[in-house]
């Protein structure tokens, strides 16, 4: 792994699955976030973690949860999944407060 | 919380001509403020950054100003080039109160660069 890795790229799911996405980074980054892109709307804050063992609420929550077990992961939960998610995730690491986010690849997630 | 608002949402501009892309925002502990440039279907990557304490900061034909009082922050691209044609966002991070720690983005600006 170099980076920050999302998995999967894509996706298609029925509406009312449970679906996790992945996000792993190997920077020992303390900070991540889980943004969702939609065109028009910008990268929309879902969740946020400052360090391993925290996390916090983005502008749009509802119907995500995240935890951060370690440094590394940040996974991205849907306990019921809903065709307004559709959209384009993307997860993001920092080294510290205010610095550089870096961006996962995207998934592509789409709510049938 | 954070609030970041971002204008215009479309640009576009002649090659040569200068862009200009403008954000407010409106939490006072706020104090970084990047823009990312992202391509067709790739990720954001980060241009330049600025911090609270700074003005205004330059890399070759990008500069960004920073108006603490006012709590605005614009980009500058000067010499606009085709490869330049991307979407750009700013971004404001929260350093203090209930949203330490928040990377809010604004709502991007489409350039188009015409040849």
């Amino acid at each position: 792994i170099a980076g920050i890795t999302q998995a999967p790229t894509s996706q298609i799911l029925a509406a009312g699955r449970r679906m996790t996405l992945r996000c792993t980074q190997d920077m020992r980054h303390n900070a991540m976030y889980w943004y969702r892109q939609d065109l028009g709307l910008g990268l929309r804050l879902i969740h946020y973690s400052n360090t391993a063992g925290t996390t916090g609420k983005g502008e749009v929550p509802d119907g995500y949860s995240v935890s951060r077990a370690n440094t590394d992961d940040f996974p991205l939960t849907l306990a019921s999944a809903v065709p307004s998610q559709t959209s384009v995730y993307f997860c993001a690491s920092s080294d510290r407060d205010g610095t550089e986010a870096f961006f996962g690849q995207g998934t592509r997630l789409t709510v049938v | 919380g954070e609030n970041v608002e971002q204008h215009p949402s479309t640009l576009s501009v002649q090659e040569g001509d200068s862009a200009v892309i403008k954000c407010t925002y409106s939490d006072s502990a706020s104090n970084y403020f990047p823009w990312y440039k992202q391509e067709l279907g790739k990720r954001p990557q980060l241009i330049i950054d600025i911090r609270s304490n700074v003005g205004e900061k330059k890399d070759q034909r990008i500069a960004v100003t920073l108006n603490k009082t006012a709590k605005h922050f614009s980009l500058h691209i000067t010499e606009t080039q085709p490869e330049d044609s991307a979407v750009y966002f700013c971004a404001a991070f929260s350093a203090g109160g209930t949203s330490y720690g928040k990377l809010t983005f604004g709502q991007g600006t489409i350039l188009t660069v015409h040849p």
